[in-house]
């Protein structure tokens, strides 16, 4: 088993729509949680940063952490065209020094205008 | 803030020949750098940490003598490619941290080497 599974997809919606982007992982050891965005031949950016769990909110991103499921999600609201991309969830632990980051395989997203 | 860049984002080289990439974090001293690999459709493989003024320490099954990464100073890690052959051709990635242990990485757009 992976220690952290996302679904490759790939994921087309609508334009305006809600898109719900989820990993799960086996690790109880994980801590911190990110969610970056990748455009094709570009390094991932960034986008939602989180260590506890609950919700926590950016603009039209929402990003859910359910520490007890061990599971992650990031909502987009208002889906645009440009938020087209590759979601890559990401998290690590919080113990030591040396913090490995484990990725997810990361969903490609479309938005269809 | 936190603007990682990488130089060159494209290199085309001959099998055989050494390449270099450079990582630098333009505006945070950036006490760790991470190496990274994509191949197409696949997640983010990471090669190597590396700590400024210290050796890097590299994952199960990455080659050090092949990979040679270098973190002179708090801006700048360079990951030389060496000999490289056609396997070698991939998308590399580097990332770098602050000094605080909860800051999260920060990554750079990516090196596309093709080795012909």
């Amino acid at each position: 088993q992976k220690e952290v599974e996302q679904d490759p997809g790939p994921l087309s919606v609508p334009e305006g729509a809600i898109v719900s982007l989820n990993c799960t992982y086996s690790n109880s050891a994980f801590q911190y949680f990110m969610w970056y965005r990748q455009y094709s031949r570009k390094g991932p950016e960034l986008l939602m940063y989180t260590y506890s769990s609950g919700n926590k909110e950016d603009g039209r991103f929402t990003a859910q952490v359910d520490k007890s499921s061990k599971y992650i999600s990031l909502f987009i609201r208002d889906s645009q065209p440009s938020d087209s991309a590759t979601y890559l969830c990401a998290m690590r632990s919080r113990s030591g020094g040396y913090q490995k980051v484990t990725f997810g395989t990361g969903t490609k997203l479309q938005v269809i205008p | 803030g936190a603007v990682v860049s990488q130089h060159p984002s494209r290199v085309i080289c001959k099998s055989g020949t050494s390449v270099k990439i450079e990582c630098r974090s333009l505006d945070f001293q950036a006490t760790t750098m991470f190496w990274y690999r994509q191949f197409p459709k696949k997640s983010l493989m990471l090669m190597a940490t590396s700590n400024e003024g210290s050796k890097a320490t590299y994952e199960q099954g990455v080659e050090k003598d092949k990979f040679l990464i270098n973190h002179a100073s708090l801006t700048l890690s360079t990951l030389t490619v060496t000999s490289a052959h056609p396997e070698d051709s991939s998308f590399y990635i580097c990332s770098a941290r602050g000094w605080q242990l909860t800051e999260t990485q920060y990554f750079g757009p990516g090196t596309r080497l093709l080795v012909l």
